[in-house]
Parts: C-alpha cells; sequence; structure tokens
C-alpha cells in the first residue's frame, strides 16, 4: 500500500514570497490534515478535512495560509506572502475516519525554510 | 484546552539499558493516547496507542499504560537498542468538534549508543 505522498521535500524561499506543498493521501482515505512542525517543537494542526470539507481551521493564520482539497482526494497548502517564522517543516496526514481506532498515516514532509 | 507535556530531552542511554520517557496530559473527556517516533529522515510512525484508562499499549518492545488518575502515559522499554535512537512524540485525540485531530507533546530525542 502507498504511503501518504508529499512534495516537494525541501524548499528554500524568501520572505514575502509564496509556496504550495502538495499532498496525495492514501487511496480511500477520507480525512486529511495539515501539521505544522517548528523545530524542537510537536506538530501543530493547521487544517482537517473530512473529505473536501473543512472540518477544523481554527489554528491556520488565514490571512496568509490557506488550503484547499479538491475533489475530496490531493490537498494544496499555500502561504502568501511567507515570513521567516513559517521556516518549519509541514506534514500531511491521512486516516479512514476519526475515531480512536483509524491510524492516522504521516508523509515525509516538506521541510520549509524562509530567509 | 488540551496539552501534552513530555519530559525534557534529549535522553543519551547505552545499549540494553532502560528507557522510560515522561508524559502527561490535560483534556476533557476521556481522550486516546498515543506514542509516535520519528526516524532520521523518515515521517512520523504509530509506535503504540490505548483508547480507555488502565489500557497497555505496547509494540516493538515498547509499552505504555493509560494512567487517569495522574494523567500519565509513560513510554517504557526494558532494553534499548541502537536502532531505538530516534525522536518520540506523545499525543492525545479527543472529541468534540474535530475529532481526529492529534495533539502532541514537543518531542524526546533519545540516542542510544553501543
Amino acid at each position: 500500500e502507498a504511503g501518504v505522498a508529499q512534495s516537494p521535500r525541501y524548499k528554500i524561499i524568501e520572505k514575502r514570497q509564496s509556496v504550495a506543498f502538495w499532498c496525495n493521501p492514501i487511496s480511500g482515505h477520507a480525512t486529511l490534515y495539515w501539521y505544522q512542525q517548528i523545530l524542537g517543537q510537536g506538530p501543530k494542526l493547521l487544517i482537517q478535512f473530512q473529505n473536501n470539507g473543512v472540518v477544523d481551521d481554527s489554528q491556520l493564520p488565514k490571512d496568509r495560509f490557506s488550503a484547499e482539497r479538491l475533489k475530496g482526494v490531493d490537498s494544496t497548502l499555500k502561504i502568501q506572502p511567507a515570513k521567516l517564522e513559517d521556516s518549519a517543516v509541514y506534514l500531511c496526514a491521512s486516516s479512514l475516519g476519526v475515531t480512536s481506532n483509524t491510524e492516522a498515516f504521516f508523509g515525509q514532509g516538506t521541510r520549509l525554510t524562509v530567509v | 484546552g488540551n496539552s501534552v507535556t513530555q519530559m525534557e530531552g534529549p535522553v543519551t542511554l547505552s545499549e540494553e539499558a532502560f528507557l522510560t520517557i515522561n508524559c502527561t496530559y490535560t483534556a476533557t473527556g476521556y481522550p486516546s493516547l498515543f506514542w509516535y517516533v520519528q526516524y532520521p529522515g523518515e515521517g512520523l510512525q504509530l509506535l503504540l496507542k490505548a483508547t480507555k484508562a488502565d489500557d497497555k499499549g505496547s509494540n516493538k518492545g515498547f509499552e505504555a499504560t493509560y494512567r487517569k488518575e495522574t494523567t500519565s502515559f509513560h513510554l517504557e522499554k526494558g532494553s534499548v537498542q541502537v536502532s531505538d535512537s530516534a525522536v518520540y512524540f506523545c499525543a492525545l485525540q479527543s472529541g468534540g468538534t474535530s475529532y481526529g485531530k492529534l495533539t502532541f507533546g514537543q518531542g524526546t530525542i533519545l540516542t542510544v549508543h553501543p
């Protein structure tokens, strides 16, 4: 079974530029998550989708971050304009559902450096 | 709100030593508890979980018991190996409007020397 695919693996941009990350979840997984992991901290949820609807985006800085999940499959996370403090690893995860018996599977992440 | 606190790291051990990584949590209701592991260059992987009080999760020689009275979920292993070197994250999942969301601790870096 293929895992969660993310691209690119690494990205370096200057502040005020824009950047986009792509995630392809495991086939058949209805729930998709984007987490932000700042160096030395645990991952923090940015947004959660159930199929193509947003379940939770309370921690997403909506003035600069946006995300979409067209057709309930792939997802894109965008930052525009980027700030220095956005330097982090962006993790995508997916699960069949949202109960405690459904495991969340994580991709390898995209490491963003804003200079 | 929900929160998870892990012991400060990094932790450095010799091979075959006993490992404990402390984890305590604050949550409403009855959360499920997890330990995730991140090996160098890889993504987060579920190590073990427990979904109700007094449950014990176990995998690959690691164990953790869900203690509601002390709000803890400490990770233990009797004899660590060099291959256990990784970052370990304690996490909880609770109900509510965003069921499925994981709240993570800050992570503990484990290094095991031969």
